[in-house]
């Protein structure tokens, strides 16, 4: 099975800082990749996929990178709206989740 | 719009069987393109797949959760289902139906079930 890890677990940021989590998979899984934000008591919102392609409606401050093992979502700057979780996951797996919170 | 709403109990006995009722509206299953999947939350935790469904009966399981996971699909009502049996405590979390299979783009709500005596 492939494993997927997320890093940091935490990251405490200030409104407008660049902020980077990154996702390594245990073994190559090309661009097979998707990023997720989530709320509390709400559901998941897809914000990449593909590693790189920003889903729709998104703004455009999201960005994704990586191919084989390592992966990036950066948020170039951090809006008040982005304190959330967000996970990676390929396949039938996510990722341990990030929570980014207010500095 | 793709709308999604799951229903089914919020509180199941341990040992019985775990059933969830996903409607979609907005779009149909029967169409294809899509896989229809079913996700889980434990409280304060991270996100598992359970599995996902094609609207021809096709499916695909977690391993770890295979023995116990039964999904359908019922393309006259626009629904999938799942069946989880003999759950226990650990089987308490969130569980979300969604459209998709490699990167879900469409949520329900999600819904509450509580495993206890």
């Amino acid at each position: 099975d492939i494993q997927m890890t997320q890093s940091p677990s935490t990251l405490s940021a200030s409104v407008g800082d660049r902020v980077t989590i990154t996702c390594r998979a245990s073994q190559s899984i090309s661009s097979w990749l998707a990023w997720y934000q989530q709320k509390p008591g709400k559901a998941p919102k897809l914000l990449i996929y593909k590693a790189s392609s920003l889903e729709s409606g998104v703004p455009s401050r999201f960005s994704g990178s990586g191919s084989g093992t390592e992966f990036t979502l950066t948020i170039s700057s951090l809006q008040p709206d982005d304190f959330a979780t967000y996970y990676c996951q390929q396949g039938l797996t996510f990722g341990g989740g990030t929570k980014v919170e207010i500095k | 719009q793709v709308q999604l709403q799951e229903s089914g109990p919020g509180l199941v006995k341990p040992s019985q069987t775990l059933s969830l009722t996903c409607t979609v509206s907005g779009g149909s299953i029967s169409s294809g393109g899509y896989y229809w999947s079913w996700i889980r939350q434990h409280p304060g935790k991270g996100l598992e797949w359970i599995g996902y469904i094609y609207y021809s009966g096709s499916t695909y399981y977690n391993p770890s959760l295979k023995s116990r996971v039964t999904i359908s699909v019922d393309t006259s009502k626009n629904q999938f289902s799942l069946k989880l049996s003999s759950v226990t405590a650990a089987d308490t979390a969130v569980y979300y139906c969604a459209r998709g299979s490699t990167s879900p783009d469409y949520w329900g709500q999600g819904t509450l079930v509580t495993v206890s005596s």
